[in-house]
């Protein structure tokens, strides 16, 4: 099975801050990479999907790049709502998603 | 609009059984794979089991292998998951989620039903 391992588990940041966060395949993926944002109780939102393509609706301060197996998304410009846990998620197999990190406001 | 929702979650005694549901509308269901996600309480996501747009193939992930059946009744619209013989380790939250059709990821969740299995 593909392991996906995502850093930071958790970070701190300011509001406006640029915050990134990594996600690593055990094994090659190509660019079969999602990433989902989940705030507390809720299900969570797909934001970008084929590693670097914003959903429709998702705000321009979200990007994603990568491809094989090191991957990175980006929140540009933190805002208040941007506040989560994100996850990243493979597609190439069986899915798998990463383990999780929680973005906390400083 | 689009949207997924679950039903069917409750307390159940382990080595009991249980089915969920998952009601969609707002697109064509019988054009698109489905899934069953869980997340513990305070844990990540997991994936559960996927099915076809037509029911013809179905995937599980090993921890829910020979326990659990995914199926789906596309004149109802209607995605299912039957739990068997359930533990302590599958309390969580189940949710069912659409594929986006030409890609793979997850693009429309429901919002989620909890399954709690204890004595």
């Amino acid at each position: 099975a593909i392991r996906m391992t995502q850093s930071p588990s958790s970070l701190s940041a300011s509001t406006g801050d640029r915050v990134t966060i990594t996600c690593r395949a055990s094994q090659g993926i190509s660019s079969y990479l999602a990433w989902y944002q989940q705030k507390p109780g809720k299900a969570p939102k797909l934001l970008i999907y084929a590693a670097s393509t914003l959903q429709s609706g998702v705000p321009s301060r979200f990007s994603g790049s990568g491809s094989g197996t090191d991957f990175t998304l980006t929140i540009s410009c933190l805002q208040s709502e941007d506040f989560a846990t994100y996850y990243c998620q493979q597609y190439y197999s069986y899915p798998q998603f990463g383990g999780g990190t929680k973005v906390e406001i400083k | 609009q689009v949207q997924l929702v679950e039903s069917g979650g409750g307390v159940v005694q382990p080595g009991g059984s249980l089915r969920l549901s998952c009601a969609a509308s707002g697109f064509t269901f019988s054009s698109y794979g489905m899934h069953w996600v869980r997340q513990a309480p305070g844990k990540g996501l997991e994936w559960v089991a996927f099915i076809r747009y037509d029911g013809s193939n179905k995937y599980y992930a090993d921890s829910v292998k020979g326990r659990f059946t995914i199926s789906r009744d596309n004149s109802k619209n209607t995605l299912y998951l039957q739990m068997n013989s359930l533990r302590a380790e599958d309390t969580a939250v189940y949710y069912c989620a659409k594929i986006m059709g030409i890609y793979d990821a997850f693009d429309i969740w429901g919002q989620g039903t909890m399954v709690t299995v204890s004595s």
